[in-house]
C-alpha cells in the first residue's frame, strides 16, 4: 500500500544532542511537510519542500533543519534540542500544495515520531 | 487573517448517539479548502473529507455527514449512531489557494464515545 512511513516511532534523545527523525513516502508526491504537534494542542507547520524547493515558516526557530535528498525521503534535523522541543512531529505529504480537486493538494499523514527530550 | 475554531474541546456521548462537531473559520480569500481529519490515540492524522470554497453541498458518507454553509463561515461535522472506534480527536483545517498548501488546524475536538 502506497504510504508515508516515519521513522522511529519513538525517539528519545538529551538536552542539546542533536537528533534526526525521517520520513519516507511511497505515493510519489511533490510535496513534503513536516509539523509539530505538542500535547494537546493542533499540529503547527515547520516547513515543507515543492520537489526540491525548500519552504519555511516564517516563525520556525533556526534549531530546526530539513533535508530532502530525492522525492522518497525527507528528514527533519534538530541541531540542539530543548526540553521545549519535546513534542509529535508528523510528515505529510501532498501531490501539488494547492489545486482544484482533492486528488491534488489533500495532505496525507504518517504515524508521527513522538520526541522525548531528557 | 486566517483562523478556524472549534469551540467544543471535548464531547463525551454514549454509544449509538449522534454527535455534531462545530468548525467555524475565517478567510478573506474567495478560494479555499476545508478539511477534517481524525486523530485515534496512536497519533496518526487521518483524512475524512475535502471541500472547495465553491462546492457547498453538504455530503454523507456512511455514518458521517457534513454541513458546509458560507453564509455562517462553518463546516460542521456530524456522527450518526456514534461508536467507541470513533473515539479520537478531530481537526478542522483551513487551506487558502495561493499559501502553498498550509493547513491551519483548531485546536481539535475530542470525542470520547462510551459503550
Amino acid at each position: 500500500d502506497a504510504m508515508v512511513i516515519q521513522n522511529p516511532r519513538y525517539q528519545v534523545t538529551q538536552f542539546g544532542k542533536p537528533v534526526t527523525l525521517s520520513c519516507s513516502q511511497t505515493l510519489n508526491h511533490n510535496v513534503m511537510y513536516w509539523y509539530q504537534q505538542k500535547s494537546s494542542q493542533a499540529p503547527k507547520l515547520l516547513f515543507h519542500y515543492y520537489d526540491k524547493d525548500f519552504n519555511n515558516e516564517a516563525d520556525t526557530p533556526d534549531n530546526f533543519q530539513s533535508r530532502r535528498p530525492n522525492t522518497s525521503f525527507c528528514f527533519l534535523d534538530i541541531r540542539s534540542p530543548g526540553l521545549g522541543d519535546a513534542a509529535m512531529y508528523l510528515c505529510a505529504t501532498s501531490r501539488f500544495p494547492s489545486g482544484t480537486s482533492a486528488s491534488t493538494d489533500t495532505q496525507y499523514f504518517g504515524p508521527g515520531t513522538r520526541l522525548t527530550v531528557l | 487573517a486566517q483562523k478556524v475554531t472549534q469551540a467544543q474541546t471535548e464531547i463525551s456521548v454514549v454509544e449509538k448517539e449522534d454527535v455534531t462537531l462545530d468548525c467555524v473559520y475565517e478567510t478573506r480569500d474567495t478560494t479555499y479548502y476545508l478539511f477534517w481529519y481524525k486523530q485515534p490515540p496512536s497519533g496518526e492524522l487521518v483524512f475524512l473529507i475535502r471541500r472547495n470554497s465553491f462546492d457547498e453541498q453538504n455530503e454523507i458518507s456512511g455514518r458521517y455527514s457534513w454541513n458546509f454553509q458560507k453564509s455562517t463561515s462553518s463546516f460542521n461535522f456530524t456522527i450518526t449512531a456514534s461508536q467507541v472506534v470513533d473515539s479520537a480527536v478531530y481537526f478542522c483545517a483551513l487551506s487558502e489557494a495561493n499559501q502553498g498548501g498550509k493547513l491551519i488546524f483548531g485546536q481539535g475536538t475530542e470525542l470520547s464515545v462510551k459503550p
